[in-house]
């Protein structure tokens, strides 16, 4: 079945540091592939998402580039602030077994602590 | 506007109760989902309603009973919970179900089953 593999957390940076968060996928089909960002105690907001092979998603500095050849959606931001600590999810969304409609697989969560 | 509204925000109940959680959206969707996540965990999918219907049950026990009564609102009705059922519940909408739609999701509703 569709699975999402996210680096192990969780991730320690000072503020202004270069932010990487790896993500693989495996999954039949062309999958759509998204980063969510999960404050405490809230839901789950998009940051980005990439619909299509070598589509780039973007957003409040933010970045991700859908790469087919090795199956991987990193996160990247080139210089990360206090405000950015939180949970970060990867997912892509494929058809659910059968029918026509996208069902959302999440990778386990990567903690983000940026401290000043 | 992309907001999702889940009532209540909290909710603590005991394995007799009846309760009901509530999602509504103004966006036009015509598709809405409920997930369920445990602490520390991604979010599992649970429901899919499109056009009203249910068009994806995964596997959820019976004491979880969704219901769309319109293409804005869903519930989902609880009866005979269990200790190990309280967890975060998140509503999402999305525009017809189709898997490049973007879901955007509801703040959830911490639920405690005593």
């Amino acid at each position: 079945g569709d699975s999402v593999t996210q680096m192990e957390g969780p991730v320690t940076l000072s503020e202004e540091a270069f932010l990487t968060i790896n993500c693989t996928y495996t999954a039949t089909g062309y999958p759509s592939l998204f980063w969510y960002v999960q404050y405490p105690g809230e839901g789950l907001q998009l940051l980005l998402k990439a619909t299509k092979a070598d589509d780039k998603g973007s957003n409040k500095g933010f970045e991700a580039t859908y790469r087919k050849e090795t199956t991987s959606f990193h996160l990247e931001k080139g210089s990360v602030q206090v405000s950015d600590s939180a949970v970060y999810f990867c997912a892509l969304s494929a058809r659910a077994g059968g029918t026509s409609y996208g069902k959302l697989t999440f990778g386990q969560g990567t903690i983000l602590t940026v401290h000043p | 506007d992309t907001e999702v509204t889940q009532t209540p925000k909290h909710l603590v109940m005991g394995m007799t109760n009846k309760k009901s959680l509530k999602c509504e959206q103004h966006m036009g969707h015509r598709a809405m989902y409920w997930y369920k996540q445990k602490a520390k965990k991604p979010p599992e999918l649970m429901f899919v309603y499109s056009y009203e219907k249910l068009s994806i049950n995964e596997s959820v026990p019976s004491r979880f009973s969704p219901e769309c009564p319109n293409s804005s609102l869903l519930n989902l009705h609880l009866h005979a919970l269990q200790p190990e059922d309280s967890a975060l519940y998140l509503c999402a909408s999305s525009h017809s179900g189709s898997s490049t739609d973007t879901q955007y999701f509801g703040p959830g509703t911490r639920l405690t089953v005593l």
